[in-house]
């Protein structure tokens, strides 16, 4: 019954590992998004897909890659994890851009 | 000048008190506004949307003042459980690579 879910809910592991979170909504939303709430909680976005198509692709280091393979799913891949990549990760969806979101509870990623 | 600015509190008030809080924009030219809250270590939530005419739901009111660039949320007869982080959020634009814009939150703490 969630909306829109994220796994893994934690995520512990080394400096320099790859890693995947994956996000999927069953809200039948057009619209997806990554952000990344760091320890001062300021909220940022960093990609959001409209029908699969990367719309906004704020300033984020290219070790992090978005993939749609459609629209009720957007996952987020991480190469070469570093220290300052320590923070939690919410996916959210929405109808359109300019609508409400509704945003998946979460992955706390940590950095060793 | 930020481009959306939250006072980060903490408000602290004594529960049945009413208590407003407002967020600054500096784009002009934004068209979507919205008021979200956040629990400790949840997701953030929808509250509300700010229409240009004001909206309310309950015991909360939201408005926005386009001439002095600025949205508010006042909540009356406060609860326990509305202590949260109250988040504003404002897109500029209507395109769908329109930037969205979270403010850093404002805590607040509702006493018995």
């Amino acid at each position: 019954d969630t909306a829109v879910s994220q796994t893994p809910k934690y995520l512990v592991t080394q400096m320099g590992n790859d890693k995947s979170i994956k996000c999927e909504q069953n809200l039948g939303h057009d619209t997806m998004y990554w952000y990344k709430q760091d320890s001062k909680k300021f909220l940022k976005i960093m990609f959001s897909y409209n029908n699969k198509e990367l719309i906004i692709n704020e300033t984020v280091p290219n070790r992090f890659s978005p993939k749609s393979p459609d629209k009720a799913h957007l996952n987020l891949h991480i190469n070469s994890l570093e220290l300052g990549d320590s923070a939690v990760y919410f996916c959210a969806s929405s109808q359109s851009s300019h609508q409400p979101q509704h945003f998946g509870d979460g992955t706390r990623l940590s950095i060793l | 000048r930020k481009e959306v600015e939250q006072d980060p509190g903490p408000f602290n008030v004594p529960e049945g008190a009413t208590v407003a809080f407002n967020c600054t924009y500096s784009n002009s030219a934004s068209q979507s506004f919205f008021w979200y809250r956040q629990d400790c270590r949840k997701e953030p939530k929808l509250l509300m949307s700010v229409y240009s005419s004001g909206n309310e739901d309950g015991r909360f009111t939201a408005q926005l003042n386009r001439a002095s660039q600025y949205i508010s949320l006042l909540i009356r007869d406060s609860k326990l459980s509305d202590s949260a982080t109250y988040l504003c959020v404002v897109i500029p634009g209507y395109s769908s690579a329109s930037k969205i814009i979270f403010g850093s939150g404002t805590r607040l703490s509702i006493r018995p």
